[in-house]
């Protein structure tokens, strides 16, 4: 059973636009939301996180926005670079299974020159 | 901070042979995981284990997977027999404590022919 959708699978953004990546979770208690940006060849590292007490965090052009009501989340990169250009996964959790993350499928964004 | 280590980068074996994978996690951190990632499934959990202790092994495909960590600083991912299937790859990471941010390794890149 997936319980984390993430859309789209691929992403193509000119240089100075905005990469949208959206996921979608169904199990309730989940209560962690981190994204995870990988690199050919490296393992993923986290990249910025959100708890559903608040609906929006930001992090230098990272910005993550949540919907509690619709079970959905989304990481939004600003002024997108060449350098953005990778894997994003998103992953879900809850309080006392820490790290034990379900992740979603993953996005590979290509940011053009 | 040498981050996460694992061991072999590749690995290449026939099936049946018995695999082998290492992984050194980050001075002090006290949560171990075992992660497996192939372009079907995505990100999986194997394993996940506290203070030396496994505490989730839900995720082991099968009894032909087994995993240990001896001490602090060791722990080994076991294959036994290998099978084509099992082709993918394995990703170990740590974290301070179970609930802390995770930092993966580079993984093992496993092919089983």
């Amino acid at each position: 059973q997936q319980q984390v959708k993430q859309s789209p699978q691929s992403l193509i953004v000119q240089k100075g636009g905005i990469s949208i990546i959206n996921c979608a979770y169904e199990n309730t208690a989940f209560d962690y939301f981190p994204w995870y940006q990988q690199f050919p060849g490296k393992g993923p590292a986290l990249l910025i996180a959100i708890r559903p007490d608040v609906s929006e965090k930001k992090e230098g052009r990272f910005t993550i926005s949540f919907n509690k009501s619709a079970k959905q989340f989304s990481l939004h990169i600003m002024d997108s670079q060449p350098g953005d250009s990778a894997t994003y996964f998103c992953a879900a959790t809850f309080n006392n299974a820490g790290n034990m993350l379900t992740f979603g499928g993953g996005t590979r964004l290509m940011v053009k020159p | 901070d040498a981050g996460v280590i694992q061991s072999p980068r590749h690995e290449v074996t026939e099936m049946g042979q018995e695999v082998t994978l290492r992984c050194k996690p980050i001075s002090g951190h006290n949560s171990l995981f075992w992660y497996r990632q192939t372009m079907m499934r995505g990100l999986e959990l194997l394993i996940y284990f506290n203070n030396n202790v496994p505490i989730d092994d839900s995720g082991m495909p099968e009894d032909r997977f087994s995993a240990k960590m001896p001490n602090a600083s060791f722990s080994t991912l076991k294959i036994q027999p290998s099978e084509p299937r099992d082709s993918a790859v394995y990703f170990c990471a740590s974290s301070l404590n179970v609930d802390s941010p995770l930092h993966f390794g580079n993984g093992t890149r496993l092919t089983v022919t």
